[in-house]
């Protein structure tokens, strides 16, 4: 039972490259959500799925789009990055909206 | 505008003594609270929550109080543990069934053997 597995664990792009973040999950979990966590900013929302088909803006949607492939994979792809994309990329899984499982995270270098 | 603050970036203790993280809030709406616990290099793990009609929720050696009128909630840590060393987030929501949660900024939590 691996939880929530992200990939790749670091990544480094040039500006207006574009690469695709890939999570899944293998808790059957009907929820899951895009975080972006920034020094001194705490976890931002960037996307979240509520169930399998359907997709939501949070916090911080520009420059991102989402794809939930199926229950267990939720992806996020930055079309054409940006300097201020560098951060570390959260992916979570949960069976409700109170309870969140986390992956282990994607550091992103955008140069 | 920072709507769940953290003020202090970081913290340390004893091991045994009590562990205190105060998070404070300006929205007036926010009804639900949650405490994460995030290890480096680790996405954070969910500790405990409270809903605005409490006051306090005990899991173990860990404790969330509530004050509604100032704002703040804090996470009491007893007996600390070396362990316990990592950053504490605390996070809120309008309503238990939302989807969005506005994380602090975190406090480093370093507990001394």
């Amino acid at each position: 039972n691996a939880g929530v597995t992200q990939t790749p664990k670091f990544q480094v792009l040039k500006t207006g490259q574009s690469m695709t973040l890939q999570c899944a999950q293998d808790m059957n979990h009907n929820s899951m959500y895009w975080y972006r966590q920034d020094p001194g900013m705490g976890l931002r929302l960037i996307y979240y799925s509520a169930s399998e088909g359907t997709t939501d803006k949070g916090e911080v949607p520009n420059g991102y789009n989402v794809s939930r492939l199926n229950k267990r994979e939720f992806s996020l792809r930055l079309e054409s990055a940006a300097p201020s994309q560098t951060s570390v990329y959260f992916c979570a899984s949960g069976p409700s909206t109170d309870t969140q499982y986390f992956g282990p995270g994607t550091r992103l270098t955008v140069l | 505008d920072q709507q769940v603050k953290q003020n202090s970036p970081s913290l340390s203790v004893q091991e045994g003594r009590i562990s205190i993280l105060n998070c404070d809030y300006t929205n007036s709406m926010f009804d639900y609270f949650l405490w994460y616990k995030k290890y480096p290099a680790e996405g954070p793990t969910f500790l405990i929550s409270i809903s605005s009609i409490k006051d306090k929720n005990e899991d173990g050696r860990f404790t969330v109080f509530l004050n509604k009128s100032a704002k703040h909630l804090s996470l009491h840590i007893v007996p600390s543990q070396p362990g316990d060393s990592a950053v504490y987030f605390c996070a809120a929501s309008i309503s238990s069934g939302t989807y969005k949660y506005i994380f602090g900024t975190g406090t480093r939590l370093k507990v001394l053997a």
